[in-house]
């Protein structure tokens, strides 16, 4: 089975704090993405990543950036955290390829809160 | 611009019942795939079904089926017999390029 592990259940930073988000994936996949969700917004992709090193930006990616220094890893960035931010955070990941018909794999979400 | 919608933000039914969750979607793509993801209390997201465009034939597994008819862009999620393990937020999503578009979500609560 994929696992997608994402480093934090919870979080909680002050604002204007640099914030770290992390998730690994332990299948080889090629594509990653993060995501937040709030209520009655459902999912919004923020940014997500083809191959190591490469990075495309998604709905909503002002305020955040990522790193893809390793295939099996994907970070998401606050450069300087705000309120709004406040948000559960999901990672994913995805094989290659024919990837429009492969289903994404998640973690288990990073509830943070942003004071 | 593709879009999907969920118009049903919360269901609540009683353990037991049949209940359906309407997934309507846009997109201008002749090819795309669709999904239906479940969010259980415990935030993880876990994948249900896919079906792509050119597959309109509907699919049974044990008590989900699901209902896909292009004439209107829809793409429906019916859970026969209810059961209080079946309360959870459902997404329904679109695929394009690798990417996912969501629905809002749709909240199904099954009392006992």
């Amino acid at each position: 089975d994929v696992k997608v592990t994402q480093s934090s259940r919870y979080l909680v930073k002050r604002t204007g704090e640099k914030v770290f988000l992390e998730c690994v994936q332990d299948m080889d996949h090629e594509n990653m993405f993060w995501y937040r969700q709030d209520p009655g917004l459902g999912l919004r992709l923020i940014y997500f990543s083809y191959d190591v090193k490469m990075k495309e930006k998604g709905d909503i990616p002002e305020g955040y950036s990522v790193s893809r220094e390793k295939k099996e890893r994907f970070s998401l960035i606050l450069e300087s955290a705000s309120t709004n931010q406040t948000s559960m955070y999901l990672c994913a990941s995805t094989r290659a390829g024919t990837s429009d018909n492969q289903p994404q794999h998640f973690g288990d979400g990073t509830r943070l809160s942003i004071l | 611009a593709q879009k999907v919608t969920q118009a049903q933000t919360e269901i609540s039914v009683v353990e037991k019942e049949d209940v359906t969750l309407d997934c309507v979607y846009e997109t201008r793509d002749t090819t795309y795939y669709l999904f239906w993801y479940k969010q259980p209390p415990s935030g993880e997201l876990v994948f249900l079904i896919r079906r792509n465009s050119f597959d309109e034939q509907n699919e049974i597994s044990g008590r989900y089926s699901w209902n896909f008819q292009k004439s209107t862009s829809s793409f429906n999620f019916t859970i026969t017999a209810s059961q209080v393990v079946d309360s959870a937020v459902y997404f329904c999503a679109l695929s394009q390029y690798s990417t996912l578009t969501f629905g809002k979500g749709t909240m199904l609560l099954v009392s006992p």
